[in-house]
């Protein structure tokens, strides 16, 4: 079966670059949440969009910014970056209704900020 | 506000031994429940999931919980180890509510010995 799939798997970055991070929910999942773990952390929960409109804000910089698109993927855009945005950083997708609680996971991105 | 709390930062166990990862949660609703477990350098993958309906949970490669109310726990166990069990375990709160955003303890390592 199709998972969430998220790209890159690996990025590194310098301090005050850009960072662009793509995830691919599930087909047919209306809904998409991000989340950062930072080294030795629980995941952290930074936002999230139902049918392409914000749904939730939790602890996300200003820096950052997301957006899901009509075909429901969704970028999570980190500008300024900074040695302490370096994390893994999951996407996880659901379908609203009955059992949407259910997330399921990506991979993740590793980003690595020098 | 949810919460939960993972009892065990890190838990070891010999090889075909039962296995007890305990947590405890907070909330002011009645909860969505789960475990996820994460491989070095892995995705998070769901175990299993509580959502109100019977309290002793089943989920993939043996493992199982049990929703107390009363102790405002859910423990995970399995019979026997294996060494592939060896990972780290998330226990996981769920708002009922729309956003559905998850709210992670702060994990516990579970060491496999031979």
């Amino acid at each position: 079966a199709a998972g969430v799939i998220q790209s890159p798997r690996h990025l590194i970055k310098e301090k005050r670059e850009t960072a662009t991070l793509k995830c691919y929910p599930i087909p047919r999942h209306d809904t998409v949440y991000w989340y950062q773990q930072g080294p030795g952390q629980d995941p952290q929960f930074l936002i999230s969009f139902y049918e392409k409109m914000q749904s939730d804000k939790g602890s996300i910089p200003d820096r950052f910014s997301a957006q899901q698109f009509s075909d429901y993927h969704s970028e999570l855009n980190m500008s300024s970056l900074e040695l302490g945005d370096s994390a893994l950083y999951f996407c996880a997708s659901s379908l609203q209704g009955a059992g949407k609680n259910i997330q399921y996971f990506g991979a993740g991105t590793r980003l690595s900020v020098l | 506000a949810q919460s939960v709390t993972q009892l065990d930062s890190h838990v070891s166990v010999s090889e075909g031994t039962p296995v007890l990862l305990r947590c405890n949660y907070s909330s002011s609703y009645s909860p969505s429940l789960f475990w996820y477990v994460q491989h070095p350098n892995k995705g998070l993958q769901l175990l299993l999931k509580y959502t109100s309906a019977a309290t002793l949970v089943k989920g993939i490669n043996g493992f199982e919980a049990e929703f107390k109310k009363s102790e405002t726990s859910f423990h995970l166990t399995k019979p026997s180890a294996h060494m592939s069990d060896a990972a780290e375990y998330f226990c996981v709160v769920s708002l009922s509510s729309n956003t559905g955003k998850l709210i992670f303890g702060q994990g516990t390592t579970l060491q496999v010995k031979p």
